[in-house]
């Protein structure tokens, strides 16, 4: 499986953007960017994927690397919400999902 | 859609007994993952379903786990004899099966064997 490598552990403050980086040196050309989050005492919500290019929706931004051996999970806006581990994780699709260890991010009021 | 449903929430159980939990995909996906997770760690890999039929099972399902998706709706993960080292959480996911589809879990079941 591929692998991913990610922060233990980041901060931000409340209202500000956060970026969470995520490096897969050892990507392949087929593997899809995933990023699902986990708030506490929940399971993991999807949150963005991408390929090759960056990739917008309601929740985040995810921007690839041109040479796609890193990424950036972006929040615009940080809320108290979104306090929760980040797992960054290489995906086909229509497989099982390979989950580090994650970020966890914690926002500070 | 009313998102993935998982009984019970939690269950306290003694070492040795047998347990049973429940997962409720969402109607009409045809993929159900299980995984399990325990504290600080990512959830991992147990077992899958395509419809009724279960189509890969991780090293980490012993021959004390078995996993049933009968009639290609709901399934149960049942864990005989039960360990301490059993205890964690365990999580189900669907998905419809198309490609680059993802997975929605449901809020996991406890498990806490004394």
């Amino acid at each position: 499986d591929a692998k991913t490598t990610q922060p233990n552990s980041m901060e931000s403050n409340e209202e500000e953007p956060v970026h969470l980086p995520c490096n897969h040196s050892t990507i392949s050309g087929t593997d899809y960017i995933h990023w699902y989050r986990q708030l506490p005492s929940q399971g993991p919500e999807y949150v963005i994927h991408g390929l090759t290019s960056n990739v917008n929706n309601r929740m985040a931004s995810l921007a690839i690397a041109e040479d796609r051996k890193s990424s950036t999970l972006i929040l615009h806006r940080a809320t108290l919400r979104d306090a929760a581990v980040y797992y960054c994780i290489l995906y086909f699709g229509n497989e099982k999902l390979t989950f580090g260890t994650g970020t966890r991010l914690t926002i500070i009021p | 859609d009313t998102g993935v449903s998982q009984n019970p929430r939690h269950k306290i159980t003694k070492r040795g007994q047998n347990v049973t939990f429940r997962c409720d995909p969402i109607s009409e996906h045809n993929r159900l993952y299980w995984y399990r997770q325990t504290l600080g760690q990512g959830p991992e890999f147990l077992t899958y379903f395509q419809n009724e039929a279960q189509l890969e099972k991780s090293r980490l399902l012993s021959d004390r786990f078995s996993a049933e998706r009968p009639k290609g709706s709901f399934s149960t993960l049942e864990i005989q004899r039960t360990e301490q080292g059993d205890s964690a959480m365990y999580l189900c996911a669907s998905s419809s099966g198309l490609a680059w589809d993802t997975q929605y879990f449901g809020p996991g079941t406890r498990l806490t064997v004394l």
